[in-house]
């Protein structure tokens, strides 16, 4: 069983929608970090979060910590937002541990 | 700041060949890592520094050696290149080592084709 699980694999969005990206995971956690890839390949850090809530712009991330889950929205979608999200662990053994992304394509 | 860059962003290798992919960090970041990408699959770790003289094995670690001789640098070589290291190649710095409770800054990533 993998230590993380992100649904869905394959996501397609018309602009303007509210979109629900989820990270489901299976081991003791210190962290949670959501990442965004772009298509060219580059991969940026969107959130950190070992608890609640956080708002970036249009993007949340939540966490609970009791159900080993998390999700990532966007609301009022745009086509730059079409990439690869990435749910990633720091397990509490110091380890990283990373989802194998959603593929997220926001259509105008 | 320039973060993390990565070099080269391409490159093409014989079955055999040996080479070097660069990674330099412009934070002071104690912890970097390498990790690779292939087609679907999450990011494998295969080699981490908690700091200047230390490394450690990843989860992906045969056919590649790292040092780390500077807080700075954190180069990554192929020992005997084989067409199984065909992959997209990815540095990562953070501030504070241990249980990746910092926010991780990626270079630009190197693609790299084994034939």
């Amino acid at each position: 069983k993998n230590e993380v699980e992100q649904s869905p694999q394959n996501l397609t969005a018309q602009e303007g929608e509210f979109i629900t990206i989820n990270c489901s995971y299976s081991v003791g956690i210190s962290a949670l970090h959501w990442l965004q890839q772009h298509p060219g390949g580059g991969i940026v850090s969107l959130f950190m979060l070992s608890s609640g809530k956080k708002k970036h712009g249009r993007l949340i991330a939540t966490i609970n910590i009791q159900e080993k889950h998390s999700s990532l929205h966007i609301t009022a979608s745009h086509p730059r937002d079409s990439a690869v999200y990435i749910c990633s662990l720091g397990g509490s053994q110091g380890n990283l541990i990373f989802g194998k992304g959603t593929k997220l394509s926001v259509k105008p | 700041n320039a973060g993390v860059t990565q070099t080269p962003k391409f490159q093409v290798l014989k079955t055999g060949q040996s080479m070097t992919l660069q990674c330099a960090q412009d934070m002071n970041h104690e912890y970097m890592s390498w990790y690779r990408q292939d087609p679907g699959m999450g990011l494998r770790l295969i080699h981490y520094s908690v700091g200047a003289g230390i490394t450690d094995q990843g989860e992906v670690p045969n056919g590649y050696n790292v040092s780390r001789s500077t807080t700075e640098d954190f180069p990554l070589r192929l020992l005997s290149a084989a067409p199984s290291q065909t992959s997209v190649y990815f540095c990562a710095s953070s501030y504070s080592p241990g249980l990746f409770t910092d926010t991780q800054y990626f270079g630009p990533g190197t693609r790299l084709t084994v034939l």
